[in-house]
């Protein structure tokens, strides 16, 4: 089975801290993305990256950066955590079918 | 670039009721769709994806999925929906190498 892991379930930050959020996925997949989720938005994605080193702005790349040193594992970054960007953050991957997979998500409060 | 229209926000539903949840993406030419569903607490997992080939789509726990390239739609059935059908709904489109998600469906399943 694939699996993909994130680093916290629930995270507590104040506004200006920064913030990581780690992903990790075993199934040597290509791609990964980042995806935050709020109620009656659906799934907006924030970056992705098709390779090592690579990145590419996905829809609300504002206010987040990302890292990806390895294949396996792709970070997101808030620089300096805001209150807006409180809520529901899953990361996934995929290979070049499309079909992506989900990790459990990490609920964000900055308070 | 592609978009996804889900028109059902929230659906209350009877166990034993049949269950549509309407999809429809922006335009056509070759497509490839999905069906992810949320369970309360759990992560996104695919119900059903349609690539090629036969239109009626057999996913998961029962579900099923038509695709009618003449009206843009991939509507999610069930015949009988049960009380653990309960859960929140997604349909994407594949467009290049990520994937375009819906609002999503609030789906509630009363005994």
């Amino acid at each position: 089975d694939v699996k993909v892991t994130q680093s916290s379930r629930y995270l507590v930050k104040r506004t200006g801290e920064k913030v990581f959020l780690e992903c990790v996925q075993d199934m040597d997949h290509e791609n990964m993305f980042w995806y935050r989720q709020d109620p009656g938005l659906g799934l907006r994605l924030i970056y992705f990256s098709y390779d090592v080193k690579m990145k590419e702005k996905g829809d609300i790349p504002e206010g987040y950066s990302v890292s990806r040193e390895k294949k396996e594992r792709f970070s997101l970054i808030l620089e300096s955590a805001s209150t807006n960007q409180t809520s529901m953050y899953l990361c996934a991957s995929s290979l070049y079918s499309g079909e992506q997979f989900f990790g459990p998500g990490t609920r964000l409060t900055v308070l | 670039a592609q978009s996804v229209s889900q028109h059902n926000h929230h659906v209350i539903l009877s166990e034993a009721a049949s269950l549509e949840l309407g999809c429809n993406y922006s335009y056509g030419g070759t497509v490839n769709l999905f069906w992810y569903v949320q369970y309360p607490g759990q992560h996104l997992q695919l119900l059903l994806k349609y690539f090629s080939g036969d239109p009626l789509v057999k996913g998961i726990k029962g579900f099923e999925a038509e695709f009618i390239k003449s009206k843009f739609s991939f509507n999610l059935r069930k015949p009988s929906g049960q009380w653990s059908d309960t859960a929140e709904y997604f349909c994407a489109v594949k467009d290049t190498d990520k994937l375009i998600f819906g609002t999503g469906t609030r789906l509630q399943v009363f005994p």
